[in-house]
């Protein structure tokens, strides 16, 4: 059974710039979940996906948007890429419904360096 | 709002000694799970352990083993005769359980070394 897959594994990008990275979650899993590690500020919470709609959204700019297609996989966006920006990304995959929670697995992580 | 402590942000052991790391955690609602992830150098977190806050049992896998305490709201973890594959980041996480979504709150990490 495939994992959860995270495209590109590294990615240096130029401040001002916008990336757009990629997840495909375990099969039938319906849930997706970003998440933002940083030496400072740890593991954040950014936004979850659940049958292509927003479900829940952390404390971030209005730069970090994302979304989901219908086979389930996400993509996350940041537009106007400031150094600060610079993390791993990782995604996590979950079969999660209402009011339930199975857990989740992770990917191995995108790591953004922005320059 | 939902926190996860994890005070102790580095320990270091020779192998095969026990080592144990502590979570505490806070929440308003009733209904929660705790985890515990491994990220290894690689970068991934590796899925250790759920519990939900309703099972109180304590919980044995191999070499690790988890105890939880609602009454101090902690979810502590030991790994027992270590060894230097253990060394990784360990994090302790909270999920609530809400129809409008789940997300895990992270503690911060503690990172544990391992020397032969």
């Amino acid at each position: 059974k495939a994992g959860v897959t995270q495209t590109p594994r590294y990615l240096i990008k130029t401040r001002g710039q916008q990336v757009t990275l990629s997840c495909s979650p375990i099969s039938g899993h319906r849930s997706v979940s970003w998440y933002q590690q940083t030496p400072g500020q740890g593991l954040q919470f950014l936004f979850e996906y659940f049958s292509e709609t927003q479900r829940n959204k952390g404390n971030f700019p209005g730069r970090f948007s994302g979304r989901q297609f219908s086979n389930s996989r996400s993509e996350m966006n940041v537009s106007t890429l400031e150094l600060g920006d610079s993390a791993l990304y990782l995604c996590a995959s979950s079969l999660a419904g209402t009011l339930a929670n199975y857990g989740y697995t992770f990917g191995s992580g995108t790591r953004l360096t922005v320059v | 709002a939902q926190k996860v402590t994890q005070a102790q942000t580095e320990i270091s052991v020779v192998e095969k000694e026990d080592v144990t790391l502590d979570c505490v955690y806070e929440t308003r609602d009733t209904t929660y799970y705790l985890f515990w992830y491994k990220q290894p150098p690689s970068g991934e977190l590796v899925f250790l352990i759920r519990r939900n806050s309703f099972d109180e049992q304590n919980e044995i896998s191999g070499r690790y083993s988890w105890n939880f305490q609602k009454s101090t709201s902690s979810f502590n973890f030991t790994i027992t005769a270590s060894q230097v594959v253990d060394s990784a980041v360990y994090f302790c996480a909270l999920s609530e359980v809400k129809a409008a979504g789940n997300k895990l709150t992270f503690g911060g990490g503690t990172r544990v070394l391992v020397k032969p």
